[in-house]
């Protein structure tokens, strides 16, 4: 049984249009996060939720939008993609709550191509 | 701000030896969580070791063990008797009481058979 599930792991599509990746975990963590590793693999937060509420909003175009219907749930929404959204998206958690010393449990990620 | 920077983007071992990683931060906390990430082919994210800076005595897991120097900002990670499975990117990455990690630009490391 996954612990931080992501779907798609694969997402291709065209400039333009709009995706979402879903992600969702059965720890019972707090805080959901969404990390992007681009081309040169550096990994770099975007956003977190702590219990459905937003926490951490990095400097991320407006197009991506996360949703967190519930604190086991974090959705990432893209609209009008471009080519520069091209990376890998991985999806993590956390106990959060100043809890985090055993680091996140990540998803697999989700390899975005923007054609 | 906290940052994290691993020097070496590449290096590379003979399989059994031991390989050591480099990774400096910068910070002025004083209560901070360290880790090292490995990210083989796979593209899986799995945590490796981890460090409590309030800890002085160096975190250790089977074949993996960092020299982690506070006052320094140092923390290396030592592979030894380095296998084929060890081949991966590895990120070193800080994390405050915020939860939230900061990865340095990770090192790729070749095990020569």
């Amino acid at each position: 049984d996954t612990a931080v599930s992501q779907t798609p792991k694969y997402l291709v599509t065209q400039m333009g249009n709009d995706k979402s990746i879903k992600c969702e975990q059965n720890l019972g963590h707090d805080t959901m996060y969404w990390y992007k590793q681009d081309s040169k693999k550096f990994l770099k937060i975007m956003f977190s939720y702590n219990n459905k509420e937003l926490i951490i909003n990095e400097t991320v175009p407006n197009r991506f939008s996360p949703k967190s219907p519930d604190k086991a749930h974090l959705n990432l929404h893209i609209n009008s993609l471009e080519l520069g959204d091209s990376a890998v998206y991985f999806c993590a958690s956390s106990p959060g709550g100043g809890q985090g010393s055993y680091g996140y449990t990540f998803g697999s990620g989700t390899r975005l191509t923007v054609v | 701000a906290q940052t994290v920077t691993q020097s070496q983007p590449e290096m590379s071992v003979q399989e059994a030896e031991t390989v050591t990683l480099s990774c400096t931060y910068d910070t002025s906390e004083s209560d901070y969580y360290l880790f090292w990430y490995k990210q083989p082919p796979s593209r899986q994210m799995i945590l490796v070791i981890r460090q409590e800076a309030y800890k002085q005595q160096n975190a250790t897991e089977n074949r993996f063990s960092v020299n982690f120097q506070k006052a320094a900002k140092s923390f290396s990670l030592k592979i030894s008797d380095s296998q084929l499975g060890d081949a991966a990117m590895y990120f070193c990455a800080y994390m405050n009481r915020d939860d939230k990690i900061i990865f340095g630009k990770g090192t790729r490391l070749h095990i020569l058979p």
